[in-house]
């Protein structure tokens, strides 16, 4: 069956400028959630949505950084005012549900930003 | 000092070899301990995931945690070179399960 999906696959912009990252979650998953992964990094936490309300927010880093997913299914996280910081590997995983650490995330390959 | 300490490596050993990767940490709350491993360009998978302390096999892979050590280890028997992967340490907590805390990965490569 189909995983979880990211696009786009690799985005490069300039510093100040808007990006959208998008992710498509597995079928039938409730929980999805944000990483971001620097290079020789582990993946930090950002933020998870258990249906369509953000149940922790608590790693985004700062305002600039906002993710919404307004149906419950595709999630976007959306950057403002791009920093050089903020290149990184954006990850999406996403579970049958949220709240049980036994319940296995499911990643995408995630989204490779570059800010020049 | 981070919540999860996890030495980078990079580990380089022959094929079949026995592979000892580990982690230590600092937060008590933790409950949950996971591995991952990640190939180049791709998100991580799960490989073994263990709730408090004991030992967990599947197959090659050995899980172990030692909660009053606070000290997790995986082992790796018959390596094969499609082993050969960066392995992520992580952990969560009861009370916040879903927000898991990563190491910082090691590297490894098994050579043919």
């Amino acid at each position: 069956g189909a995983g979880v999906s990211q696009t786009p696959s690799n985005k490069v912009t300039e510093k100040g400028k808007y990006v959208e990252l998008r992710c498509d979650p597995i079928s039938g998953h409730t929980a999805l959630y944000w990483y971001r992964q620097s290079l020789g990094q582990g993946p930090e936490f950002l933020i998870y949505f258990q249906g369509t309300g953000a149940a922790d927010d608590s790693g985004l880093p700062n305002d600039r950084f906002f993710a919404v997913r307004p149906e419950g299914s595709v999630s976007t996280l959306k950057i403002q005012r791009t920093e050089r910081g903020d290149s990184a590997v954006y990850l999406c995983a996403s579970s049958l549900q949220a709240g049980v650490a036994r319940e296995t995330q499911y990643f995408g390959p995630g989204t490779r930003l570059l800010v020049l | 000092q981070k919540e999860v300490e996890q030495d980078p490596g990079p580990l380089s050993v022959p094929e079949g070899a026995i592979v000892s990767l580990n982690c230590t940490y600092s937060n008590s709350a933790f409950q949950y301990f996971m591995w991952y491993r990640q190939y180049s360009r791709k998100g991580p998978e799960l490989l073994m995931y263990t709730y408090s302390s004991g030992n967990k096999e599947d197959g090659r892979f050995t899980a172990q945690v030692d909660k009053s050590s606070k000290y997790i280890s995986l082992f790796i028997r018959d390596s094969q070179p499609s082993d050969s992967a960066t392995y992520l340490c992580a952990m969560a907590g009861y009370s916040s399960a879903s927000k898991i805390i990563f190491g910082s990965g090691t590297r490894l490569s098994i050579r043919p």
